[in-house]
């Protein structure tokens, strides 16, 4: 069974990166596309981007200038680094495992809640 | 990009049958067949429920069934149960390996 499970500091200052861990088990990440999803408080949800096993990586065009999606083979991890935050960027980060770029994720975090104040 | 809008409520009582629209553009639903559905309740994690508009992932129940028509895409659930109480979320592919999410319904089982 997979099995995802994001990691980070629960707050981050305005301006500064926020930056969060996916650790994956029961599954490699040396393959599928792993993708950072998130959701402001009474807001819908909105696709971050995603990391495909070979590297490549493709991201939400609104959010684009600001996210880095990378990951490490070694470790089974992915990670998202969002900078100059706001409290717009408030919101719980899910990660997922998506089996193709089409909206097709079989597997999710829990979610962590990440929120912007100083 | 912009949200699909879904209805932000729908209510049944236990055994009759409702449906969830999800309505996008030409550039997402009206364009691709690639229209996914997620059940999540509260605390945890998002289900998939159907995927590329009317497939059902393995232990899914056949009481959840997709559709589209034109630019809305649509989630029916028979035979509601007690359990179907959750919030659903549609996604639709828009193009160049991005996605779009709905706003979320809330499914209240009377």
């Amino acid at each position: 069974q997979v099995q995802l499970q994001e990691s980070g500091p629960g707050l981050v200052k305005p301006s500064e990166t926020l930056s969060l861990t996916c650790t994956v088990s029961g599954g490699s990440i040396s393959s599928y596309y792993w993708s950072w999803i998130r959701q402001p408080p009474g807001k819908q949800l909105e696709w971050i981007g995603f990391i495909y096993y070979s590297g490549t990586t493709k991201y939400n065009p609104s959010l684009k200038s600001r996210v880095t999606i990378s990951r490490d083979t070694s470790k089974n991890q992915f990670y998202l680094n969002l900078s100059s935050v706001t409290a717009a960027d408030t919101a719980v980060f899910y990660c997922a495992r998506g089996l193709d770029t089409f909206g097709h994720f079989d597997y999710w975090g829990q979610g962590t809640l990440v929120t912007v104040s100083s | 990009q912009s949200a699909l809008t879904q209805p932000a409520s729908v209510s049944g009582s236990p055994g009759q049958s409702i449906s969830i629209s999800c309505t996008g553009t030409n550039s997402d639903v009206g364009t691709y067949n690639f229209v996914s559905w997620y059940q999540r309740h509260p605390g945890k994690a998002p289900k998939l429920m159907i995927y590329e508009g009317n497939k059902r992932p393995s232990g899914v129940s056949n009481r959840f069934s997709g559709s589209k028509s034109g630019n809305k895409a649509s989630l029916t659930i028979s035979g509601l149960q007690a359990e179907d109480e959750a919030d659903y979320y549609c996604c639709s592919y828009e193009g160049s390996s991005t996605l779009v999410f709905g706003g979320g319904t809330k499914l209240t089982v009377l």
